[in-house]
């Protein structure tokens, strides 16, 4: 099993909606959980860190399940700028903190 | 102002040949990271430093080097290069080892023919 699994879509939705994804991680001792965004032929940026109780920046939500072991992206009213490819970031803990990439789902918001 | 630069942004090679590539931060963070993209767009980590210190050493060929003269610089060497190494490389850097936000640069595509 993966580290970090997330679904690579593509999610193909219309300008206005809203889509949810989710990533799941196998290491119970993950400690920080992120989700980054990558545009094409572009480098990763943060979009948002991932806290135990949720959180939400204008039109994204996000949330951790620890019970279950995964963490999601809501994004509420789709733009066109949201196509891209999330990718969702978890951290172990210990010395040296690594982080674990997932492989990105892709999102594409057509008109 | 650039946060992280990497050179060069492209890069070409023949199989054997070797070849490095260099990132500089000007942010001021004490940790610095190497991943690898492939084709298939998946994020890996190869190594990362933390005040010019090696603490993160992912299972990477022994033809893969890094070397970090100062805190604001991670070059990475690649030995007898190989069709495989073919990706992008991107250099990134955080405030600590265990900080939040990585920074990362723009990435650099290397073909290996």
């Amino acid at each position: 099993r993966k580290e970090v699994e997330q679904d690579p879509g593509p999610f193909n939705v219309p300008e206005g909606a809203t889509v949810a994804f989710n990533c799941t991680y196998s290491n119970s001792a993950s400690q920080s959980f992120f989700w980054y965004r990558q545009d094409c032929r572009k480098e990763p940026k943060l979009l948002m860190s991932v806290y135990s109780s949720g959180n939400e920046d204008g039109r994204f939500t996000a949330q951790l399940n620890r019970a279950s072991q995964y963490i999601s992206l809501l994004i509420r009213d789709s733009k066109l700028s949201d196509s891209a490819t999330y990718l969702c970031v978890v951290k172990s803990s210990g010395g040296s903190y690594i982080p674990t990439f997932g492989r990105g789902t892709s999102l594409i918001v057509h008109p | 102002d650039t946060a992280v630069s990497q050179t060069p942004k492209y890069l070409v090679t023949q199989m054997g040949n070797d070849k490095s590539i260099k990132c500089e931060q000007n942010l001021g963070h004490d940790t610095m990271y190497w991943y690898k993209q492939d084709s298939k767009k998946f994020l890996k980590i190869m190594f990362s430093y933390n005040n010019k210190e090696l603490i993160i050493n992912e299972t990477v060929p022994n033809r893969f080097s890094p070397k970090s003269p100062d805190k604001a610089h991670l070059n990475l060497h690649i030995n007898s290069l190989e069709l495989g190494d073919s990706a992008v490389y991107f250099c990134a850097s955080s405030q600590s080892a265990g900080g939040n936000e990585q920074f990362f640069g723009p990435g650099t595509r290397l073909t290996v023919l």
